[in-house]
């Protein structure tokens, strides 16, 4: 089955830049969508379609694209950004699959 | 928004039925998809229904022990479990994605605790 391997944990101070990066052999052909999880609270889209930011997501957060992979970047990280965050996928057959996700800590 | 029924305690082997409850929006423009999260461990993606035709696609880890359905009329999409593991206790969630848009899931239930224990 389809598989989306991201980074396992970032750790990153207060204004400094983090990147997640998520790598599946679909991504050239299939939009990705990041989500934010923080503890006991449902996810949050924060990026979809690759590149393009939801209304009320600060800007903050930015999405890119190269060939198989795909990054989240959080530009000036501040402490309430601390959470885990999804990318999620989908194959061509309309399967889609989330990737085991990436830990966000602001030290 | 939508409305997730309430946390529910089942014995192995049981079934368990949740609810996800849509108002809002006009119900047939989006499908519904359904994911769960294991205590502890990451989102997991069960399938999905399109409101508006009834298809349905399922994750091949759940083909065959998960039903999804819904009711126009009540606005209401259904995700049923059958044969019950331990290792189904997690929080479910169903969450809409247009029909026509990839635009992701932008609204998602609160989510509904399902435990499994005997």
């Amino acid at each position: 089955s389809y598989e989306l391997t991201q980074s396992p944990s970032v750790s990153v101070s207060p204004g400094q830049t983090a990147r997640i990066t998520c790598s599946g052999h679909a991504l050239p052909t299939q939009y990705a969508y990041w989500y934010q999880q923080k503890s006991g609270q449902a996810p949050l889209m924060v990026i979809y379609k690759d590149t393009k930011r939801p209304s009320g997501i600060p800007a903050r957060f930015s999405g890119s694209s190269s060939g198989t992979t795909v990054t989240l970047t959080i530009t000036g990280v501040q402490a309430e950004d601390e959470a885990d965050y999804y990318c999620q996928s989908a194959d061509t057959s309309g399967v889609y699959v989330f990737g085991l996700g990436t830990k966000v800590t602001v030290l | 928004q939508v409305v997730q029924s309430g946390a529910e305690v089942k014995k192995p082997g049981a079934s368990v039925n949740v609810s996800c409850r849509a108002s809002g929006y006009v119900f047939t423009d989006y499908y519904m998809h359904w994911v769960r999260q294991a205590p502890g461990e990451g989102l997991e993606w069960m399938g999905w229904i399109n409101s508006k035709t009834g298809d349905t696609k399922y994750a091949q880890t759940f083909q065959g022990r998960v039903t999804l359905t819904r009711d126009k009329s009540k606005r209401t999409a259904y995700m049923e479990i059958m044969t019950l593991r331990p290792d189904d206790t997690a929080v479910y969630y169903c969450a809409r994605k247009s029909l026509s848009e990839s635009n992701g899931y932008d609204i998602w239930g609160q989510g509904t605790l399902v435990t499994v224990s005997s």
